[in-house]
């Protein structure tokens, strides 16, 4: 059971460029997360998924974007990287039908943007 | 509006010692709340959680935490450190609001010396 998958694990971009990172879990979760963590910081939400066709923004959303594919998928695209998305980026799912339960992370993607 | 603090972003503990990580939360509504683990270069990992019932949640790994409504807090402890248990630990709050949406403490690391 892989629980939830983020591809891929470390990425450098140049200021400027466009990557998508992707995000799949096999839990059957209704609700989806994208997080970043910078150091004190703790997890920043960026966007969410509250059920399959919706999307939310979070407490950080500015220079990102995100499509919610299917109940499996959810992709957080930067369109224009910036040094300052330089972080570890961390995709989450939990049940989400009205039962508070815990959310599983991803294994993270590390990217540098130069 | 819900958040988290966590005292000390830095703990260090001799092995064997008590182990004691704070978190405080406020919330305007009774919270669900989280204890997460994260090993280098890892995702996070649930060590417990306090949803309803009793007051004092057991987790894996020897941890437990207790709800303390007056207080608005929710303490880590574990009686004797181990080598194994230097990570960062990050408390969460969560609660149902047109989906589930948790928010995360900046995060305590934890140093065990020998």
């Amino acid at each position: 059971n892989a629980g939830v998958t983020q591809t891929p694990k470390f990425q450098v971009l140049k200021t400027g460029q466009s990557m998508t990172l992707q995000c799949a879990q096999d839990m059957n979760h209704n609700s989806m997360y994208w997080y970043r963590q910078d150091p004190g910081m703790g997890l920043r939400l960026i966007y969410y998924s509250a059920s399959e066709g919706t999307t939310d923004k979070g407490e950080v959303p500015n220079g990102y974007n995100v499509s919610r594919l299917n109940k499996r998928e959810f992709s957080l695209r930067l369109e224009s990287a910036a040094p300052s998305q330089t972080s570890v980026y961390f995709c989450a799912s939990s049940v989400g039908d009205r039962r508070i339960t815990e959310a599983f992370f991803g294994q993270g993607t590390r990217l540098t943007v130069v | 509006a819900q958040s988290v603090t966590q005292l000390g972003s830095h703990v260090s503990v001799s092995e064997g010692a008590l182990v004691l990580l704070r978190c405080n939360y406020s919330s305007s509504v009774p919270p669900y709340l989280f204890w997460y683990v994260q090993y280098p270069n890892q995702g996070l990992q649930l060590l417990l959680k306090y949803t309803t019932g009793a007051t004092l949640v057991k987790g894996i790994n020897g941890f437990e935490a207790e709800f303390k409504k007056s207080e608005t807090s929710f303490h880590l402890t574990k009686p004797s450190a181990h080598m194994s248990d230097a990570a960062e630990y990050f408390c969460a709050v969560s609660r149902w609001n047109y989906g589930q949406n948790f928010v995360f403490g900046p995060g305590t690391r934890l140093s065990v010396l020998p």
